[in-house]
Formats: C-alpha cells, sequence, structure tokens
C-alpha cells in the first residue's frame, strides 16, 4: 500500500523555524514530484511548492521564497520542508503529497507557532 | 498567476440529490489539467478526479468531472451521506499550483 508518513506535531514560537519529514512507503522512488500544502485552521489548501524527487529541483510558492527550503535525502527517501521566521500565521496543518497531481497524501503534520 | 473561483461557496442538499460544483479558471488551463478533491473533517484530501474528467480507481462512478478551458464541473449524480464534505479543484499544468477557495457540500 502506497503511503506518505509525516512526522509529529511541533510547537515552536514566533522567529523560530520547522522543519517536517515526509517518507515514502510501498513505492520505490522514482521521477516524480513531492508537493508540500498547508492548511490553516478552517481555511482552505494552500501550495507551497514542489521537490523534485530524483533530480531535487524546487518551485516555491512566491510568498514562501525566501524562508522555505525542500530537501531530500535519497539515502533513507525522505524528503523535509523547512519553514524559517515562523509567525502565528504559519499555524497550520502541513501534507505533503506525491505526483503533480496529488494522489496520494500524508496524513499531516500540525505546526502550532504560539508564544 | 492563474486564479481558480469556485462555486458555490456552500451547497446545501439531501442524500439522493444531484450535485454540480463549478470551477472556474482565470486563464485556459492548458491540457485540461486539473484536478477535484475531496476533504471531509479531521482527514487528508482525497484525489477524486484528475485531467478534468478521469476519475480514480475506486472513486464511485456516481463522481464525474467534465468540462476545458476555464470552465469544469464535478457531478455527484445521487448524494450518499458519505459525499457532504469540502469539494476542492487545483490546476497543476503551471507552477503556482493554485487550488480554488473550496465548496462545502452540507446536507
Amino acid at each position: 500500500q502506497v503511503q506518505l508518513v509525516q512526522s509529529g506535531a511541533e510547537v515552536r514560537k514566533p522567529g523560530a523555524s520547522v522543519r517536517v519529514s515526509c517518507k515514502p512507503s510501498g513505492y520505490s522512488l522514482s521521477d516524480t514530484y513531492v508537493h508540500w500544502v498547508r492548511q490553516a485552521p478552517g481555511q482552505g489548501l494552500e501550495w507551497m511548492g514542489w521537490i523534485g524527487s530524483k533530480s531535487g529541483d524546487t518551485k516555491y510558492a512566491q510568498k514562501f521564497v525566501g524562508r522555505i527550503a525542500m530537501t531530500r535525502d535519497t539515502s533513507i527517501t525522505t524528503f523535509y520542508m523547512e519553514l524559517t521566521r515562523l509567525t502565528s500565521d504559519d499555524t497550520a496543518m502541513y501534507y505533503c503529497a506525491r505526483s503533480s497531481f496529488c494522489d496520494v497524501w500524508g496524513q499531516g503534520t500540525l505546526v502550532t507557532v504560539s508564544s | 498567476e492563474t486564479v481558480l473561483t469556485q462555486s458555490p461557496g456552500t451547497l446545501s442538499l439531501s442524500p439522493g440529490e444531484r450535485a454540480t460544483l463549478s470551477c472556474r479558471a482565470s486563464q485556459s488551463v492548458t491540457s485540461n489539467y486539473l484536478a477535484w478533491y475531496q476533504q471531509r473533517p479531521g482527514q487528508a484530501p482525497r484525489l477524486l478526479i484528475y485531467g478534468a474528467s478521469t476519475r480514480v480507481t475506486g472513486i464511485p462512478d456516481r463522481f464525474s468531472g467534465s468540462g476545458s478551458g476555464t470552465d469544469f464541473t464535478l457531478t455527484i449524480s445521487r448524494l450518499e451521506p458519505e459525499d457532504f464534505a469540502v469539494y476542492y479543484c487545483q490546476q497543476y499544468r503551471s507552477s503556482p499550483q493554485v487550488f480554488g477557495q473550496g465548496t462545502k457540500l452540507e446536507i
């Protein structure tokens, strides 16, 4: 069964950084994309960007440029999304998803930013 | 950047009725790279339709997608209780791969 397993909930103070991991299981690393999408409480889905699983190429939504980094560790087949300079507006559920059209989603990681 | 506008914002229907959800793009979505997702409370989104009209394996055939260019539609022919959820469209032709703001389907 194809799954994306994400790391657990995080709490950060304003100004801090957070790194969320996403590990595929049930399928081999291939030439596809991993997207990151977030959802603030009670709000809609917001696309953050993607990383190419083979190339490591990235593309970020403009609003996150300068404070986001998507990386991958091919040795342990894990993807990461790091967001820096957190504010309360970054409090959200963060999802990773596979492929151009997100056919498989992780379970989500709740990131809470609070002083 | 393509903007996707979904309508209506909320749709109130009863089980057994037909639901028609709209997604309009500010510019043409070439090659119909348009997907539909369902999100139930407390769950991750689930892909229903891609390529505007291709249903994902395992998705009931009461769900269908249609449209091209700038106007797309998700139709649920006969609503089941588990269909009451929020539905999002997304264009994946180019970055940023924006989502619509969602349509809440409620009883």
